[in-house]
């Protein structure tokens, strides 16, 4: 069985602060890792993902996340926080089953930004 | 465009009626999802497709059906809706990678 725990439900930052999104896993394999992003009122987005290639992974809108095996996390990051990055932010973990991915979300965490 | 419709983008349902939520994708992928989105409660799988002619059940699968006939489609049904299954809907699948793509959702309301 798989799982995902996001540490925060809520996260607040100022403009041009670093961010840190947490992240724990659990996976009876070697597991697909995901962020997405929802924004208010829209659909998800892939952010990155991490598919057992480097084991730290860039993404779009200069996010970033570190797979540590050791610690079964996989936290999001990003140097300097913008406005638009207010959004909802979930994990995803996802093995494969019967050929194809079955992913497990997790609850989100809901990064507010402030000027 | 390539990516995944969902229609309606919105409804407002009496409780006890039938309903069919429409998901279609033009990207040849063939693994499909459903899931509901609820407040604090994140996005929760209620079944899902591995190939055209297969289903499962995900985590939330009672009070719905789906079927899958061919790659592009992917509806889900509410055989009679309940109150209970107010949320948004969303629709996605994925590639070889299990990148997902959503659709825009739907806003389901059942009074």
């Amino acid at each position: 069985a798989q799982s995902v725990t996001q540490l925060d439900s809520h996260v607040s930052v100022s403009e041009g602060t670093p961010v840190l999104l947490r992240c724990n896993y659990s996976s009876s394999y070697s597991p697909s890792l995901f962020w997405y992003v929802q924004h208010p009122n829209k659909g998800l987005q892939l952010l990155l993902k991490y598919t057992s290639a480097a084991t730290l992974v860039k993404g779009i809108n200069g996010f970033e996340a570190e797979f540590k095996k050791s610690e079964t996390s996989f936290h999001l990051t990003k140097p300097s926080a913008h406005m638009s990055d207010a959004a909802e932010y979930f994990c995803v973990v996802s093995d494969i089953s019967g050929g194809s991915y079955i992913p497990t979300f997790g609850r989100g965490t809901s990064l507010i930004v402030h000027p | 465009i390539a990516g995944i419709t969902q229609a309606p983008t919105s409804q407002i349902l009496a409780a006890g009626r039938r309903m069919t939520l429409r998901c279609t994708q033009d990207m040849r992928h063939n693994a499909m999802y459903w899931y509901r989105q609820d407040l604090g409660l994140g996005l929760r799988l209620i079944h899902y497709s591995n190939t055209a002619g297969t289903t499962g059940k995900g985590e939330v699968p009672d009070g719905y059906s789906v079927s899958r006939a061919n790659t592009d489609d992917f509806p889900l049904t509410l055989a009679s809706a309940v109150p209970s299954q107010t949320s948004v809907y969303f629709c996605a699948s994925s590639n070889q990678l299990g990148e997902q793509f959503f659709g825009p959702g739907t806003r389901l309301t059942v009074l």
